[in-house]
Parts: C-alpha cells; structure tokens; sequence
C-alpha cells in the first residue's frame, strides 16, 4: 500500500522560497506523483505532477529524483495566501484508491 | 471554480437520518471519486467510480452507498447516520483512472448530523 510522509507543518515569511518534502518509498512504477493545496472549508485544488526528474509550472516546481521515492515542492516567494494545507499524493499500487497523506499545514507570516 | 459540483452545500438532520449527496463531474470526465473529510483530519479516500462501474473501495462504511448514473453524476447515500458522520463530503472528478488522473474537487457538501 502507497503511503506518503510529509512534514506536519511548516512556517515561512512571505518573499522566501519554501521547500514540502515528501517520503513514498512504496510508489509503483506507473504512479505519479500529484500535490494537492488545500484552504479550510474547501475542495483540494490541483497544483502540479510530475513523474520523475523536474516539473515547473506557473505555480511551483516539482522535483523527483531517480529512485522516486521522494519529491519536494517547491513554493517560489510566497506570500500570506499561500497559507494552507499542502498534501503529496500518490496512488496505491493495489488497484484505484487514492490515499491522501496527513498534509503539511504551511503558515506564512507577515 | 473546478467544473465539479455538489448539492446541497449544507445539510443538517439528526441521528438515524438519511441523506444524499449529489455530485455532477467536470464535462467529459468520467471518473467520480468521494472523500470524507472530519473537523481538522485528512481526506478519507470512500469509492471511485468509472463510467457507471465501482473502480475501488477506501474505508467506506457499510452504511454508506454510492451510484453513478448514465449521465455520468453520482449520489453518496448516508444512513443511520450518527455524530460522527458529521464531516466535509468532497466529490473529484477526472478524466483518466491511472496513475496520471488529476482530480479535481468540488466545493464540498458540510453534513451536521444533531
């Protein structure tokens, strides 16, 4: 069964860059790998995947090494809107459930 | 706004009750998925659906039920509810069913159950 680890949570200051790394030493080899940010009271929002090396979009970074069994998103200057939940997510190996990790709660301050 | 919706936003009703949830997917995709999220908890994985069929089961109670219709929505079915059914009810959709699928969430369903 995929399981993911993250860091509980994490506390930055707007303008820094902010590193979530996340521990899935189970992933299988077709799985990717997906992070979730969440606000309180809302629906999960995408935010990149990737499957192995680097992934950037307009939003953060993603990167993977070769043995996959980790990622670290990467949050460029973040300001006090990104305060949230943060979740890894990878898919178990078994069949189609989708197990979400505890997340990593990331507070920004002022 | 993710295309995904859900009825009714908010439901209150007692103990013993039951309810259901509705959730129509995003135009075209054709996977439903159904999370539970309690107070200050992480997202419990319930059912997935594909394209009418059930895909896979996460820690769904056997008092719970879902469906997916032809038209592609899908109905979470709660009863005998107790105190602790009371949670966040997410519905996400995608369009593929691997391991590259992007699932995208609705606005939710908050169940209070008195």
């Amino acid at each position: 069964l995929a399981k993911t680890t993250q860091p509980i949570s994490m506390d930055s200051y707007e303008g820094q860059e902010v590193n979530i790394t996340c521990s899935h030493n189970n992933i299988a080899t077709n799985d990717y790998i997906t992070w979730y940010q969440q606000f309180p009271s809302q629906g999960p929002r995408f935010i990149i995947q990737g499957y192995k090396t680097k992934v950037t979009n307009e939003v953060a970074s993603l990167f993977i090494p070769a043995d996959r069994k980790s990622s670290t998103l990467s949050l460029p200057r973040v300001s006090l809107s990104d305060t949230a939940v943060y979740y890894c997510l990878v898919r178990d190996t078994g069949g189609f459930k989708t197990i979400f990790g505890a997340g990593t709660r990331l507070f920004v301050k002022a | 706004d993710s295309g995904v919706t859900q009825t009714p936003k908010h439901l209150i009703t007692a103990t013993g009750q039951r309810v259901t949830l509705r959730c129509s997917p995003r135009s075209g995709d054709l996977s439903v998925y159904w999370y539970q999220q309690s107070l200050d908890q992480g997202l419990q994985f319930l059912i997935h659906y594909y394209n009418g069929e059930e895909r896979a089961k996460g820690n769904i109670l056997e008092r719970f039920s879902a469906q997916q219709f032809p038209d592609l929505h899908s109905e979470l079915n709660l009863s005998s509810l107790e105190l602790g059914d009371s949670a966040l009810y997410f519905c996400a959709s995608s369009a593929l069913t691997g391991g590259q699928d992007t699932q995208y969430f609705g606005p939710g369903t908050r169940l209070t159950v008195l």
